[in-house]
């Protein structure tokens, strides 16, 4: 039972053009989501978070959307640079399991100089 | 400030054999959570750790199994090794009741 699901295996932009990443999940119960970036032998490293009282959340080049009624969440890059190509994982908590994670498959997203 | 540290970063073991993997947290954290990833799979949660005691567990077998010491360091054991333990086992700490955790590099096992 995948809770947490990022459809797109892959995703390659250009550089300077936005990444759109997207997750969706089946939990109500979740109410805290997190987006973590991992390079190659590197552990994932967190990115922004958005709690399910907001909508968005902004972080410099980083927004996170929260859509409760479609249970959709959306990750933008903007502009998109070439460091930022990496594995991107959606995960998402509820208030009872605090930091204990539930994580989406990832998205490799490549940006193309 | 060193953040996660895991060790070994690479082992390979003998299908039935056991092993233990360290993780050091984050300077400060008190909660250790260890995670399974698969190759081409999200980070599967095992189990964490506060106060020395195992608080929530994920749909994990017995073989696996955890320790917490005292200075908050963690060992993950996992017992009669099978070919499908072969993954990425990532340790990752925090404040307990902070949903943010910050990752160490892993620990390679390859099961033969």
């Amino acid at each position: 039972d995948q809770q947490v699901k990022q459809n797109s295996p892959s995703l390659s932009v250009q550089e300077g053009r936005i990444s759109i990443l997207n997750c969706d999940y089946t939990n109500s119960m979740f109410d805290y989501f997190l987006w973590y970036k991992k390079y190659p032998a590197e552990g994932p490293t967190f990115l922004i978070s958005i709690s399910s009282i907001k909508d968005k959340n902004e972080d410099g080049r980083f927004t996170v959307f929260l859509n409760k009624s479609a249970k959709h969440l959306s990750l933008h890059i903007v502009p998109s640079q070439p460091g930022d190509s990496a594995v991107y994982f959606c995960a998402a908590s509820d208030e009872t399991s605090g930091s204990r994670l539930t994580f989406g498959e990832g998205t490799q997203l490549t940006v193309n100089p | 400030d060193a953040g996660v540290t895991q060790s070994p970063t690479h082992l390979i073991k003998t299908r039935g054999q056991q092993v233990t993997l360290r993780c050091s947290p984050k300077s400060g954290h008190d909660t250790v959570s260890w995670y399974q990833q698969a190759l081409g799979q999200g980070p599967q949660f095992i189990f964490q750790y506060y106060e020395e005691e195992e608080r929530q567990r994920g749909n994990f077998p017995d073989r696996f199994s955890g320790h917490q010491f005292p200075n908050y360091s963690s060992e993950l054991n996992v017992n009669a090794l099978l070919l499908g333990d072969s993954a990425l086992y990532l340790c990752a700490s925090s404040f307990q009741g902070v949903t943010e955790a910050f990752f160490g590099q892993g620990t390679r096992l390859t099961v033969v």
